[in-house]
C-alpha cells in the first residue's frame, strides 16, 4: 500500500500568516496516463470533508485562491496563503492512484 | 442540489450485520463510481470500498475484504453497503463519497459495534 506521511501533524498560525502542510508518499503517485492523483481535503470539526484540491494542484469550485497545491512524484505540499479563522479543521491528502486508496493521518489547524 | 444522503447506521454487536444506504440525488447517479469511506472517532479516514459506474467493478480495503459488499441500484440512485461479521474496530461514521475522485461526501452515518 501506498504509506501517506503528512507534517506537520499540528499547527498553530496566526490570523493572516501563511501556512504549508507537507505530504509524502512511499510511492511515486504518477498514474499510467501521467497525471498523479494527489488530493488534499479540509474538515472543519463535526463536519464532513470537503475537497480542496485534486490532482495535486487543481482547486475546486469555490475554494479560495488563498489555498494552493504543489508537488510531484512522492512529495506535495498544501499552502495557505493568509490564514483565515475558517480554515480551522484538519486536512488530509489522499491519493487516488494506487489501489487501496490511502490517506495522510491529518494536520489539524489551529489559530495562534 | 447535489446530494448524498446515507442511513442504516446504528448499534450492532461484535459478528453482527448491517446494511447502510446512500440515496443520491441532483446529478445522473450511473455514471459515477461511488465510493464508501469511514472514519472512527476522533481518528483519521480510511478508504472502504468502490463500486464502478455500472456495478460490474468493487474493490475493497484488506481490513473489510471477504465481509463487507458494495453494490449499487442505479435505477434507484442507491448505494449500499453490506456489512457482516462486524467487529469493534468496524465502528466508525461512514461516508458515501462520489467519483474515482472522491470528490463530494455526504454527511455520514455511526455505526457502533458494541456489546
Amino acid at each position: 500500500d501506498a504509506v501517506m506521511t503528512q507534517s506537520p501533524l499540528s499547527l498553530s498560525v496566526t490570523l493572516g500568516q501563511p501556512a504549508s502542510i507537507s505530504c509524502r508518499s512511499s510511492q511515486s503517485l504518477v498514474y499510467s496516463d501521467g497525471y498523479t492523483y494527489l488530493t488534499w481535503f479540509h474538515q472543519r470539526p463535526g463536519q464532513s470533508p470537503r475537497r480542496l484540491i485534486y490532482k495535486v494542484s487543481s482547486r475546486d469550485s469555490g475554494v479560495p485562491d488563498r489555498f494552493s497545491g504543489s508537488g510531484s512524484g512522492t512529495d506535495f505540499t498544501l499552502k495557505i496563503s493568509r490564514v483565515e479563522a475558517e480554515d480551522v479543521g484538519v486536512y488530509y491528502c489522499m491519493q487516488n492512484t494506487h489501489w487501496p486508496r490511502t490517506f495522510g493521518q491529518g494536520t489539524k489547524v489551529e489559530i495562534k | 442540489q447535489v446530494k448524498l444522503v446515507e442511513s442504516g447506521g446504528g448499534v450492532v454487536q461484535p459478528g453482527g450485520s448491517l446494511r447502510l444506504s446512500c440515496a443520491a440525488s441532483g446529478f445522473t447517479f450511473r455514471s459515477y463510481a461511488m465510493n464508501w469511506v469511514r472514519q472512527a472517532p476522533g481518528k483519521g479516514l480510511e478508504w472502504v470500498a468502490v463500486t464502478s459506474e455500472d456495478g460490474g467493478w468493487q474493490n475493497y480495503a484488506q481490513s473489510v475484504r471477504g465481509r463487507f459488499t458494495i453494490y449499487r441500484d442505479n435505477s434507484y440512485s442507491t448505494l449500499s453497503l453490506q456489512m457482516n461479521r462486524l467487529r469493534l474496530d468496524d465502528t466508525a461514521v461512514y461516508y458515501c463519497v462520489r467519483d474515482w475522485s472522491v470528490e463530494l461526501w455526504g454527511q455520514g452515518t455511526l455505526v457502533t459495534v458494541s456489546s
